[in-house]
C-alpha cells in the first residue's frame, strides 16, 4: 500500500469543467508538493504547501493537516491541462519526498 | 538560468554494459536528487546529496548503482552492469535546500536496456 494515495487514478472531463484531484497521506508531514508531468515527460512543480491554500492562475491547492488530505483544483479546465498530476509529501523530520502514483487527467475539447 | 540539465536525453544499451547519466543542477542550489520513474512503481527517490555529500541512498536498488557528486555543479549516476529491468526514465532535481524549498526537475534521461 502506497503511503501517499491519490484519487482518482484517471479522470476525463470536458473543457470548462471544474476539476478536483485528491491526495491522502498517513502520518504528519512538513510539506506537500503538487507536480505536473506533461505527455512529453517533463516534471514541473506547481505548489509546495504546509497549511491552508495557495492559488496560481486557474490552479488552487488546499491542505487539511488534521485530516491528512490535500486537493488540487483546476477551474475552467482546458485541453492543455491534460497531464499527470503527482502529489508528494515530505514527512516531519525527513528531507526526501514520497510520491503518489499520479492522476492522469484528460480534458477533451 | 538554463534549469537542471541532464545528459544524455535518451540512452539505449545492451545488457551488461556500463551506463553513466549526468546532471548539472541549477547554480546555487545545495541539494540534488536522483529519481527513477517506471510505469509499475511511479517516481522513486534513488539518492540525494546536500552540499555534495550523499545523505540518503536507501533508494539505490543494489550495488550495481552508484552516484557521485564531485562538485556543486555536477553529478553522475552509474549503472554497472546494466540489466533490462533498469529501463526507466531517470530524473535529476535540485533545490536551494532539501528541507525548505521546492525542487526543480531536469528533463530526464530515458534509458532502455536490451
Amino acid at each position: 500500500k502506497n503511503e501517499v494515495e491519490q484519487s482518482p487514478q484517471n479522470l476525463t472531463a470536458q473543457e470548462g469543467e471544474f476539476i478536483t484531484i485528491n491526495c491522502s497521506y498517513s502520518v504528519g508531514i512538513s510539506a506537500l508538493h503538487w507536480l505536473q508531468q506533461h505527455p512529453g515527460g517533463g516534471i514541473v512543480s506547481l505548489f509546495m504547501l504546509s497549511s491552508g491554500k495557495k492559488k496560481h492562475g486557474r490552479l488552487i491547492a488546499t491542505i487539511n493537516i488534521q485530516e491528512k488530505h490535500s486537493s488540487l483544483h483546476i477551474t475552467a479546465s482546458h485541453p492543455r491541462d491534460s497531464a499527470v498530476y503527482i502529489c508528494a509529501v515530505r514527512y516531519q523530520g525527513a528531507q526526501k519526498l514520497v510520491f503518489g502514483q499520479g492522476t492522469r487527467l484528460t480534458i477533451n475539447p | 538560468d538554463a534549469g537542471v540539465i541532464q545528459s544524455p536525453r535518451h540512452e539505449v544499451t545492451e545488457m551488461g554494459q556500463e551506463v553513466t547519466l549526468r546532471c548539472k543542477p541549477i547554480s546555487g542550489h545545495n541539494s540534488l536528487f536522483w529519481y527513477r520513474q517506471t510505469m509499475m512503481r511511479g517516481l522513486e527517490l534513488l539518492i540525494y546529496f546536500n552540499n555534495n555529500v550523499p545523505i540518503d541512498d536507501s533508494g539505490m536498488p543494489e550495488d550495481r548503482f552508484s552516484a557521485k557528486m564531485p562538485n556543486a555543479s555536477f553529478s553522475t549516476l552509474k549503472i554497472q552492469p546494466s540489466e533490462p529491468r533498469d529501463s526507466a526514465v531517470y530524473f535529476c532535481a535540485s533545490s536551494l535546500s532539501a528541507r525548505v524549498y521546492e525542487q526543480y526537475f531536469g528533463p530526464g534521461t530515458r534509458l532502455t536496456v536490451t
